[in-house]
């Protein structure tokens, strides 16, 4: 299977502290992307990172890419109850196609 | 911008039945739409990419007599599950690219559907 791995599966934290989900890939990309999925809904994009990129950021996520080890990782900072959701990453079923595989997901509960 | 609406939302059907799901741009034109199947706690499966205009492009191991699927406009495709059975029974959801896109944009995704059939 081509399917990215991500770990931990599921993580279950306190409001207010920092979550981190990794994702290891097996293709070569072009760019990596984080998506959210509450539960029963469709997914949400998130942040999109560029091969050539290492790190992104938007508001409190952050978003770090190494290509050498086909790795990213996602850091919530100052969780909130609301962040509880499904993350996934994505990466493309080959390098420059529009055809993308989703991870194995990880499942974050933010305890008020 | 970039609204999908996926509709129904949930439906029940009896073994048998065939279920159509609609995936529509509201706000965008939509030359590829992308269809997903997800089981409980598990990722997204893609099944098939619809293109406006021509034949949907299926996955190895997905049957397309079983799931049929039609984007006639750049705004609306559809999945037709025929002859549903209760394994068929899963959280479908779609995806689009506006026109113009290429690989490094987002998708935009719908908020899928539930089939359940009994």
């Amino acid at each position: 299977s081509q399917q990215g791995e991500e770990d931990p599966q599921a993580l279950s934290i306190q409001e207010g502290e920092n979550a981190t989900m990794n994702c290891s890939y097996k293709t070569s990309i072009n760019n990596l992307q984080w998506y959210r999925q509450n539960s029963g809904r469709g997914l949400v994009h998130l942040i999109l990172i560029r091969s050539n990129e290492r790190e992104k950021h938007s508001g409190r996520l952050r978003v770090t890419l190494d290509t050498s080890k086909k790795s990213s990782s996602l850091l919530i900072t100052a969780s909130r109850a609301a962040d509880t959701a499904s993350y996934f990453c994505a990466t493309p079923l080959t390098s420059g196609t529009y055809k993308y595989i989703f991870g194995t997901g990880t499942r974050l509960k933010v305890l008020a | 911008g970039a609204v999908v609406s996926q509709h129904p939302s949930w439906v029940i059907c009896k073994s048998g039945t065939s279920v159509k799901i609609e995936c529509r741009s509201l706000d965008f034109q939509a030359t590829t739409m992308f269809w997903y199947r997800q089981f409980p706690k598990q990722s997204l499966m893609l099944m098939a990419t619809s293109n406006e205009g021509s034949k949907a492009t299926y996955e190895q191991g997905v049957e397309k007599d079983k799931f049929l699927i039609n984007h006639a406009s750049l705004t609306l495709s559809t999945l037709t599950v025929t002859s549903a059975h209760p394994e068929d029974s899963s959280f479908y959801i779609c995806s689009a690219y506006g026109t113009g896109y290429h690989s490094n944009q987002p998708q935009h995704f719908g908020d899928g559907t539930r089939l359940s059939i009994l």
